[in-house]
C-alpha cells in the first residue's frame, strides 16, 4: 500500500517562494504527480516526476529523490491565483492505481 | 470536445435509496477512474479501469459498483446509500494507464 504525508496548510506572501513538501512509503513506485485543486473546483495536472530531479515549468518546479521517498512542489514568484490545494499523488508499480495524499491548503496574502 | 463529463452535478438521497453517477468521456481514453472527496480525507480511489471490460478495486471499493462496457462510459453504482457516502465525487480519465488524469467537473451527493 501507499502512505503519502503533506502539510494540512501553508500561507506565504504574494511574490515570494513557496516549498510543498510530499512523503511517501511504497510498496511498488511508478511516478509521482502534482496536481492544483482551487476551491470547488477539479484538480487539474501540474507536474509528473519518474526520475530523480527537478522539472521546471515556468513558475512551478517539482523535484524527486526517489531512494528518499520524498518530492517537492517549488512555486516562485506567487500570485493570489495560486492560492489553492496541491496534491501530490503516487503510481503505483504495476496496479495502475493513482493514490492521492491529503493535500496542502496554500494561501496567498497581498 | 467535451473532456470528462458527469452527471448530475448534484443529488440528494435517502437512506437505502439506489443511483448511478454517469461519467463519459469523448478523447478515446483508456484508463478511467472513479474517486471520492471528503474534507482532511484527500481523494480516495474507489474503482478503476484499464479498458473496455475491465475493472479492478481501489481503495475504498465497498458500497459500489463499477462497470465499463464502452471505452467512453465508466458509470458508478450505489447500490445502497448510506450516510457515510456523501461526499463529492470525481471521475477521471487518461490516454494510457495512470498517467495524466483529465477530471470531470465533480457530483456532490448527500444522503440523508
Amino acid at each position: 500500500g501507499q502512505n503519502i504525508d503533506q502539510p494540512t496548510e501553508m500561507t506565504a506572501t504574494e511574490g515570494a517562494i513557496v516549498q510543498i513538501n510530499c512523503t511517501y512509503q511504497t510498496s511498488g513506485f511508478n511516478g509521482l504527480f502534482w496536481y492544483q485543486q482551487h476551491a470547488g473546483e477539479a484538480p487539474t495536472f501540474l507536474s509528473y516526476n519518474v526520475l530523480d530531479g527537478l522539472e521546471e515549468k515556468g513558475r512551478f518546479s517539482s523535484f524527486l529523490s526517489r531512494s528518499k521517498g520524498y518530492s517537492y512542489l517549488l512555486l516562485k514568484e506567487l500570485q493570489m491565483k495560486d492560492s489553492a490545494s496541491y496534491l501530490c499523488a503516487v503510481r503505483e508499480y504495476n496496479t495502475d492505481k493513482l493514490i492521492f495524499g491529503t493535500g496542502t491548503r496554500l494561501q496567498v496574502f497581498p | 470536445n467535451a473532456g470528462v463529463t458527469q452527471t448530475p452535478k448534484f443529488q440528494v438521497l435517502k437512506t437505502g435509496q439506489s443511483m448511478t453517477l454517469q461519467c463519459a468521456q469523448d478523447m478515446n481514453h483508456e484508463y478511467m477512474s472513479w474517486y471520492r472527496q471528503d474534507p482532511g480525507m484527500g481523494l480516495r480511489l474507489i474503482h478503476y479501469s484499464v479498458g473496455a471490460g475491465i475493472t479492478d478495486q481501489g481503495e475504498v471499493p465497498n458500497g459500489y459498483n463499477v462497470s465499463r462496457s464502452t471505452t467512453e462510459d465508466f458509470p458508478l453504482r450505489l447500490l445502497s446509500a448510506a450516510p457515510s457516502q456523501t461526499s463529492v465525487y470525481f471521475c477521471a480519465s487518461s490516454s494510457s494507464g495512470a498517467n495524466v488524469l483529465t477530471f470531470g467537473a465533480g457530483s456532490r451527493l448527500t444522503v440523508l
